[in-house]
């Protein structure tokens, strides 16, 4: 069976400083995969999603980068986080269904908060 | 941009009454789907209705699509207190898109 995992859960961090979140998924291969922002008691803002190595898009102007190493492996970096970064982040992947987007699969998440 | 928006944002029932939610959107979809999300934890996928359904089913949980009225309603019969949670519409464009489009959710309580 498919599993994700997102680390770490939690992290506080200050301003200026750098970011890396890690999504790895277990279980499937060549999924689409999916970084999501949530704030406090609001909706889900989609931030990158990658079809494949090394191919990722951009959904919002921010400060926030994706990579994608590794076929099963999703990176959210930032150089110098804002207090605006502050947020509960989400991976999610999906079965490769051509080109329409089906049932996605999330992370446990990470809270981060900037200091 | 929210493509879906959910209404109410907030809504508190007994536990064994039905809970109905109501999703509106704005442009033509290939497909709709329900999320929940338990306080702090990751979404979980629970039904996908197509454009061209307008009723599903699954377990207590019955979907309604109306696209002329661009509209889906979730209800969950006989709720539970376990039912307690945040529930997200979501809608993918109709066309190339593999992306979906979230709403901001509504609040379910059921108190036990």
């Amino acid at each position: 069976s498919q599993t994700i995992h997102q680390w770490p859960a939690t992290l506080v961090q200050p301003v200026g400083s750098p970011l890396s979140l890690e999504c790895t998924v277990e279980g499937t291969s060549n999924p689409n995969l999916y970084w999501y922002r949530q704030a406090a008691g609001r909706g889900l803002q989609l931030l990158f999603y990658s079809v494949g190595i090394g191919q990722i898009s951009s959904e919002v102007p921010q400060n926030l980068s994706a990579s994608r190493p590794q076929d099963r492996q999703f990176i959210l970096s930032s150089k110098k986080l804002l207090l605006s970064d502050s947020g509960f982040y989400l991976c999610a992947w999906s079965p490769e269904t051509g080109t329409v987007s089906y049932e996605q699969y999330f992370g446990p998440g990470t809270r981060l908060t900037v200091t | 941009s929210q493509q879906g928006e959910e209404d109410p944002q907030a809504l508190s029932i007994q536990e064994g009454e039905n809970a109905t939610m109501n999703c509106s959107y704005k442009t033509s979809i290939n497909n709709l789907q329900w999320y929940r999300q338990n306080s702090g934890r990751g979404l979980v996928h629970l039904i996908l209705i197509r454009s061209n359904e307008r009723e599903k089913h699954s377990g207590r949980l019955r979907v309604t699509l109306d696209t002329s009225k661009k509209s889906s309603s979730l209800l969950i019969t006989a709720s539970r207190a376990a039912d307690t949670a945040s529930y997200f519409c979501a809608t993918v464009g109709s066309g190339s898109a593999r992306q979906l489009t979230f709403g901001s959710g509504t609040q379910l309580t059921v108190l036990p």
